[in-house]
């Protein structure tokens, strides 16, 4: 039963113009949603993250966007740099009261192209 | 120190062996956490310790016992495993009160191949 799923692998850009992956949920128990750049053999690199509460959050080129009747949420990159080009995956955090954990997602490749 | 840090970066071992994974962090941070990923699949949930408790166990096989000395380490210890084992095992901590401002901290991970 996946949880949060990212229905597109792979995603390319142009340098320069806006990237936008998607992902969907559908655990409404969720009071988190986060997002991670992850390179072959490394940990993942949180980006940004928002509470279930709110609908955007900014940092710097990243925007996020939760949408909750529509069990989506979406990551914005402008403008999108070559050195974005990783594996983003979305993640999102269950909190029992004792212990939380995160579950990812499916994870989107993206490439930035020149 | 705003790391995780993970040792070995690299470990083969035989099916017949016993061996350890560690990771040490310096946040102050209270919880911490054991991933597997293996090619192209997300990471996927293995064990999560709070205030050095084992709170969660994701249906782990015995062969992976996990152990938290103390708030800062975390140990994966490895016995009699199988092929179908070798992957990149994360660790990853955080703060784990309500707010989630900065997320889980991972490690680089340890790339675990089993022969």
């Amino acid at each position: 039963d996946q949880q949060v799923k990212q229905n597109s692998p792979s995603l390319s850009v142009q340098e320069g113009r806006i990237s936008i992956l998607n992902c969907d949920y559908t655990n409404s128990m969720f009071d988190y949603f986060l997002w991670y750049k992850k390179y072959p053999a490394e940990g993942p690199t949180f980006l940004i993250s928002i509470s279930s509460i709110k609908d955007k959050n900014e940092d710097g080129r990243f925007t996020v966007f939760l949408n909750k009747s529509a069990k989506h949420l979406s990551l914005h990159i402008v403008p999108s740099q070559p050195g974005d080009s990783a594996v983003y995956f979305c993640a999102a955090r269950t909190n029992t009261g004792t212990a939380s954990k995160l579950t990812f997602g499916t994870g989107t490749r993206l490439q930035v192209t020149l | 120190d705003t790391e995780v840090t993970q040792t070995p970066k690299h470990l083969v071992m035989g099916m017949t062996n016993k061996k350890s994974l560690k990771c040490e962090q310096h946040m102050g941070h209270r919880a911490m956490y054991w991933y597997k990923q293996k090619a192209k699949k997300p990471p996927e949930l293995m064990f999560v310790y709070s205030y050095e408790k084992l709170s969660i166990n994701e249906s782990v096989p015995s062969r992976f016992s996990p152990e938290c000395p103390n708030s800062s380490l975390l140990n994966l210890h490895l016995h009699a495993l199988q092929p179908e084992d070798s992957a990149l095992y994360l660790c990853a901590s955080s703060q784990d009160g309500p707010g989630l401002t900065y997320g889980y901290t991972f490690g680089s991970g340890t790339r675990l191949t089993v022969v």
